[in-house]
Parts: structure tokens; sequence; C-alpha cells
């Protein structure tokens, strides 16, 4: 089974709907972030979360929230979605003693 | 402000041959991480190859190695006797404990040409 796994894989909505991404883990890791990849821009930090207490903005964190409902769950929620938030969502965690981290199969979120 | 650039949007390579990828980033730190990760067709996130910087040795793994060069703040990645699966978007991301986040380059798409 994956390390790291992401639902839904692919999301086709409509603006103005309340849509949640999943992530869930089973490497054991404390630290957990959640990304967008747009073409031609790379991977932007949306939120990070370094414990279930600890969560903290990133880049690019208008218009979504998340919620780490315990060590291995941590969900992002984009509370009206808009046609710019149509990108490739990625989930990841990281490894505190090599700083590796290790990613979700991402989530492919289109937005009417 | 950290930030990672790399200048190649697009390459190609003939298959069995040898082709660089550029990297380069800003910072003011000293004690970071910098990474080489592939993005195939299949999306999927998998790191090449990571280097400490206070280690001067270049990382290798198989056919991939990087070029650090700590003072000119570069981290290329060769990737030797390139084969058709190499084909694929590549990420160079810097991480330093200063602010615990990864930060990432905007890719270059490596094209394998058979």
């Amino acid at each position: 089974d994956a390390d790291v796994t992401q639902t839904p894989r692919n999301r086709i909505t409509k603006t103005g709907k309340r849509i949640m991404l999943e992530c869930s883990q089973t490497k054991g890791h404390d630290r957990m972030y959640w990304y967008r990849q747009d073409p031609g821009l790379g991977l932007r930090l949306i939120y990070y979360s370094f414990d279930v207490k600890d969560i903290n903005k990133g880049e690019i964190s208008d218009g979504y929230s998340v919620s780490r409902q315990a060590q291995a769950k941590f969900s992002l929620s984009l509370e009206s979605a808009i046609p710019n938030q149509t990108a490739l969502y990625f989930c990841a965690t990281s490894d505190d003693r090599d700083r590796k981290q290790y990613f979700g199969p991402g989530t492919r979120l289109t937005v009417t | 402000a950290q930030t990672v650039t790399q200048s190649q949007p697009e390459m190609s390579v003939q298959e069995a041959e040898t082709v660089t990828l550029s990297c380069t980033y800003d910072t003011s730190e000293s004690d970071y991480y910098l990474f080489w990760y592939k993005q195939p067709p299949s999306r999927q996130m998998i790191l090449v190859i990571r280097q400490e910087a206070y280690k001067q040795q270049n990382a290798t793994e198989n056919r991939f190695s990087v070029n650090f060069q700590k003072a000119a703040k570069s981290f290329s990645l060769k990737i030797s006797d390139s084969q058709l699966g190499d084909a694929a978007m590549y990420f160079c991301a810097y991480y330093t404990s200063g602010t615990y986040k990864y930060i990432f380059g905007t890719g270059t798409r490596l094209k394998v040409l058979a």
C-alpha cells in the first residue's frame, strides 16, 4: 500500500461549491504539507503542519483552509471553489531526520 | 527570501547520451538541503537525489549525479546513459531548517529521443 494517499484522485466541481481533499499517511511523520501545481509555476505551498496543534499558512493560502485531524490525516478545503483554483494538488510528508519529502499521487481538481 | 531558479523550461537528449539540468538558488542560510524530484506523466513526484549543504562531496544515485557549487549557489543534475524512462518533468527544491519549508523551481521538461 502507498505510504501517502490522497482522495479523490480526480474531481470536477462547480464554482461556489465547497470541496475537501483528503490526505492520509502511514509514514509516521509529524510534518505534512499541501501544495498546488500549475503549469510553468512549479509547486507552491498552501499550508503546512508540524503536528495536530501546529498549522501554518504557506505562500498561497487565500481561499483555502486545512484541518489536521490526527498525525496521519491532513485535509484541504476550498470553501467556495473558483475556476482559478483548477490545478493539481499534492499532499506530502517529510522525514525530520533526512528532510526527504514523500508525496501522494496528487488530486486533479477542475472548477467549472 | 529564498528562491530557486530553473532557467531551462525544456531540454532534449538522445537516448544513451548525457544531459545536465541546471538549478540555481538564493539563500543567506548556511545549513540547508537540496533535492531533485522527477515527475513522469503518471504525475507522481519521485525523489531522485538529495544533497546536504555541509557535505562537499557531490551526491550520486546510479546514473544520476549532481554538481553542487555552494559558493555559486548552483545545483545541477547530470543524467548519464539517458533512457526513455527518464523523460519527465524535473524539479529542483531547497529546504532550510530556518523556515522548515521546501521551495521548488518551476521545472524542466526533459525529452528523451530514441
